[in-house]
């Protein structure tokens, strides 16, 4: 089955405390992107990737890192979680960039306390 | 960059009634636009997108028009039905070339098929 995997889908933390929200797509995408929802804030993107090796920053990238070493693989890294950064994570991938269906993953709920 | 701006955030209808959300957009540049549907605990899904070289395109009981000059294009959903019920986000996709492509999402409108 075509999908787009996230793990962990809930998380609760400290702040402070590393952490790395896992993305993985098998539909031998190019296109890779993260989104944090919030309430009244809509889906904003924080990074996406154009293919392997080729990263860039979307609308809302401070604090955040991601990475690109394999093409099916989209990891979002927190080095230092705030509260602030208390959301709810989307990844996304499609064929080519966005001007083709994203196809979304099941979203991480992220708890920074 | 782009600023796309989505109307109502909520809306409450009647099941069997007509739904229309409607979303602007600012650079004249963009060329896509889609339609996500996001139903409670699930990432968003696409239904409906269009290019901007037409103005109109339906899928069944679900239809997006385009009016570029105005900038604006609309999500209209007839005969609905409780399975309706969602968060629906329009977004455009402004490509900027040199690598650096972009979708662009409206804040959200909930939509309540009241039965």
């Amino acid at each position: 089955e075509a999908q787009v995997t996230q793990n962990p889908r809930y998380l609760i933390t400290v702040t402070g405390k590393k952490l790395t929200v896992t993305c993985s797509q098998n539909m031998n995408h190019e296109y890779m992107s993260w989104y944090r929802q919030d309430p009244g804030l809509g889906l904003r993107q924080i990074y996406y990737s154009m293919n392997v090796e080729v990263t860039d920053k979307g609308d809302v990238p401070e604090g955040y890192k991601v990475s690109r070493k394999e093409k099916r693989n989209f990891p979002l890294i927190l080095e230092s979680p705030s509260p602030n950064q208390t959301s709810l994570y989307f990844c996304a991938s499609s064929l080519s960039p966005p001007g083709e269906t994203q196809y979304f993953g099941p979203g991480t709920r992220l708890l920074v306390l | 960059g782009e600023n796309v701006e989505q109307h109502p955030s909520t809306l409450s209808v009647q099941e069997g009634d007509s739904a229309v959300i409607k979303c602007t957009y600012s650079d004249s540049a963009s060329n896509y636009f889609p339609w996500y549907k996001q139903e409670l605990g699930k990432g968003p899904q696409l239904i409906i997108d269009i290019r901007s070289n037409v103005g109109e395109k339906k899928d069944q009981r679900i239809a997006v028009t385009l009016n570029k000059t105005a900038k604006h294009f609309s999500l209209h959903i007839t005969e609905t039905q409780p399975e309706d019920s969602a968060v629906y986000f329009c977004a455009a996709h402004l490509s900027m070339g040199g690598g650096a492509d972009g979708l662009t999402f409206g804040k959200g409108t909930h939509l309540i098929i009241q039965p």
